[in-house]
Formats: C-alpha cells, structure tokens, sequence
C-alpha cells in the first residue's frame, strides 16, 4: 500500500541550529513529492515540491529538500532555524492519474513532525 | 490562503444530528477535496471533486457525502453526526493534478 512516513513525531533544536527532517515513501513508481507547513491554529502551506529533475529543491523561508530515490526519501533542511519556524512539519505524497482530461491524485500525508525551537 | 474560505470555522453539534460545512474558492480551481486532521493521523482524504457534480470517494468516506453544485463551492455534510467525526475539517483546491492549497479549516466538535 502507498503510504508516507515521518519517523520522528517530534524534534527540538535549538535556534540557529541545522535542521534535517525525514521522511520516506512507499510507492511502486516515484510520487510526486511535498513539504508542508502548518502554524497553530492555521491551514497548511506549501513549503516545497519535487515532480523530477533537479533533486535539490529550494522553497519558501530559507527551506530545501532532496529526493533521494535509491532510499526513497525526500527529508526536508534547513541550515540555521529561527524560533519561527516552530510549527507542524508534513510531507506528502502523490500519484497522479488521469481523469476526464485532467489529472488527480489522492495526496498521502505523513503524521507531521512537531518542530519546537529552543532560544 | 489561495482564495479559499471555509464556513463555519468552529462549531459543536450534538450526537446525531446533521452538519454541513462549506468551502468556498474564488480560483475557478477544478479539484476540491476534503480532508480530516486528527492527532497522530496526519491529514486523510474523505472526498474530492474533479469538476461540477463530479465527485469521489476518499479514504475515510463513511459517514459523509459531498455536493458540489457550482464550481465554487463544495459542500461536506455529516449525515448524522457522530463523536468520531470530532475533528478539524480542511478543504483544499488544485487546478490540474499536484500542489494543493488548503484552506483555514472548521473545529467541529460532536458531543
């Protein structure tokens, strides 16, 4: 079965500290790939995604992931963290199938990762 | 939040009695979808909608059932609700395939 893991429920680093958040997939071809953010309180925002090419993507606030298909992971980085960033971490994942002329896809998410930033 | 409003935001209802709540977009986005959070569950699919009165089952589909009249609005409704359904409810939009924009979502709490 598809499915998306984050192994780590929750992590504290401290701020100005590296960052490395994991996750791994189980998929039969290569998802299309996402991060997430969600702040207490807030929807989800779109962090990052990897569809194909480069396999180090940047996104928003200083955030990169790379896609790692020989261990089929895409863990999400960031070189120093800011007491922003504390929030809720999830990757997603997604197989796109066609659909009266459109594509869609049930995108699977992981169980988030909780980010606490310590001053 | 990519044009995109859910109604109500918080609401407590009790065992057994019907709820709808509304999402909204200004995006002419074609796919709709609705998802549950719960703790230690991430986000799970329980409906979506590829175009007007086009819709589909998710993974968590029993109890509810969707609508989707007009290209802006998709409806959830909870038949008969129950305290399983506590949960924050998000709705999401795409234009074609990857890369979904969710919405602020709605508390509800069944008692």
């Amino acid at each position: 079965a598809q499915s998306v893991t984050q192994p780590d429920i929750h992590i504290t680093v401290s701020e100005g500290a590296s960052l490395e958040l994991r996750c791994n997939y189980s998929y039969g071809a290569t998802p299309y790939l996402f991060w997430y953010v969600q702040s207490p309180g807030q929807g989800l925002q779109l962090l990052l995604k990897y569809f194909s090419g480069d396999t180090l993507v940047q996104g928003i606030k200083g955030f990169e992931a790379e896609f790692k298909r020989s261990q089929s992971s895409f863990n999400l980085r960031k070189p120093s963290v800011h007491w922003s960033d504390a929030a809720e971490y999830f990757c997603a994942a997604q197989l796109l199938e066609d659909t009266d002329g459109g594509s869609q896809g049930n995108l699977i998410f992981g169980k988030g990762t909780k980010l606490s930033v310590k001053p | 939040d990519a044009g995109i409003t859910q109604s109500p935001r918080h609401k407590v209802t009790e065992t057994g009695t019907p709820v709808t709540l509304r999402c909204h977009q200004t995006e002419n986005h074609r796919y709709m979808y609705w998802y549950r959070q719960d703790p230690g569950h991430g986000l799970r699919l329980i409906h979506y909608s590829y175009g007007v009165k086009d819709t589909d089952k998710g993974e968590v589909s029993d109890g509810y059932s969707v609508s989707r009249s007009k290209t802006e609005d998709f409806l959830l409704t909870l038949e008969s609700a129950t305290s399983s359904q506590t949960s924050v409810y998000f709705c999401a939009i795409s234009e074609s395939g990857p890369a979904l924009h969710f919405g602020n979502g709605t508390r509800l709490t069944v008692t």
